[in-house]
């Protein structure tokens, strides 16, 4: 099955710095990518995510790259906030032939971003 | 964006009861539905995929007797937890997609939070 790898564990930033988080994927029909940020005791919310078809999408401050030859993908966060400090996980949906696209999460990235 | 609910929040219960975990599509149908666990600090590991009328899928080391699955609706699944003990606590949490839509947002619900004693 799927298997997805996330580095760092940690990332501490000073405010106005950059993040860049990275994700490795096992299984090459996997064809959807999300990111999510969870708050602690909080809910996982979505970011921003790619499909196989696209190989970059950008949203304001956050940006996603895929590179589908080397099953990896990062997520760039560029003038990070203190408000940006959370847990950010990556996700592979691999294709299914049932059809449920269930999510494989990485491990998770703790971000900091210090005023 | 869609929303999610999950009931409770919070539970409480004592060792050898079983506990009910309700996951609600509130706004949109959802014929999949999947249970996941967290333990703190730690990432959401998937445990079962609910699919409305028929019997849920279960990832490899998770105990069907254990978490009994149940999707009764397009709009409801639930997870019970079955003669919970201590190491039974967790962080649980559902998500559901939009039916029919692939390679799309999943939405959580909030989660609850489970604490055997």
């Amino acid at each position: 099955g799927e298997n997805v790898e996330q580095h760092p564990s940690t990332l501490s930033v000073q405010e106005g710095d950059s993040a860049v988080i990275k994700c490795t994927y096992s299984d090459s029909a996997s064809n959807y990518f999300p990111w999510y940020k969870q708050e602690l005791g909080k809910r996982p919310q979505l970011i921003i995510d790619i499909r196989s078809n696209v190989g970059e999408k950008k949203d304001q401050r956050i940006a996603v790259t895929l590179n589908k030859t080397a099953k990896h993908f990062s997520l760039h966060i560029t003038e990070t906030q203190p408000e940006d400090s959370a847990v950010y996980f990556c996700a592979a949906t691999p294709r299914m032939n049932t059809g449920f696209q269930k999510l494989v999460f990485g491990t998770g990235t703790r971000l900091l971003v210090s005023p | 964006g869609a929303v999610v609910s999950q009931h409770p929040s919070w539970v409480i219960c004592k060792s050898g009861t079983s506990v009910k975990i309700e996951c609600r599509s509130l706004d949109f149908q959802a014929t999949t539905m999947f249970w996941y666990r967290q333990f703190p600090k730690q990432s959401l590991m998937l445990m079962a995929t609910s699919n409305e009328g028929s019997k849920a899928t279960y990832e490899q080391g998770v105990e069907k007797d254990k978490f009994l699955i149940n999707h009764a609706s397009l709009t409801l699944s639930t997870l019970t937890v079955t003669s919970a003990h201590p190491e039974d606590s967790s962080f649980y949490i559902c998500s559901a997609r939009v039916t029919g839509v692939r390679n799309t947002e999943a939405f959580f619900g909030q989660g609850t939070r489970l604490t055997v004693v």
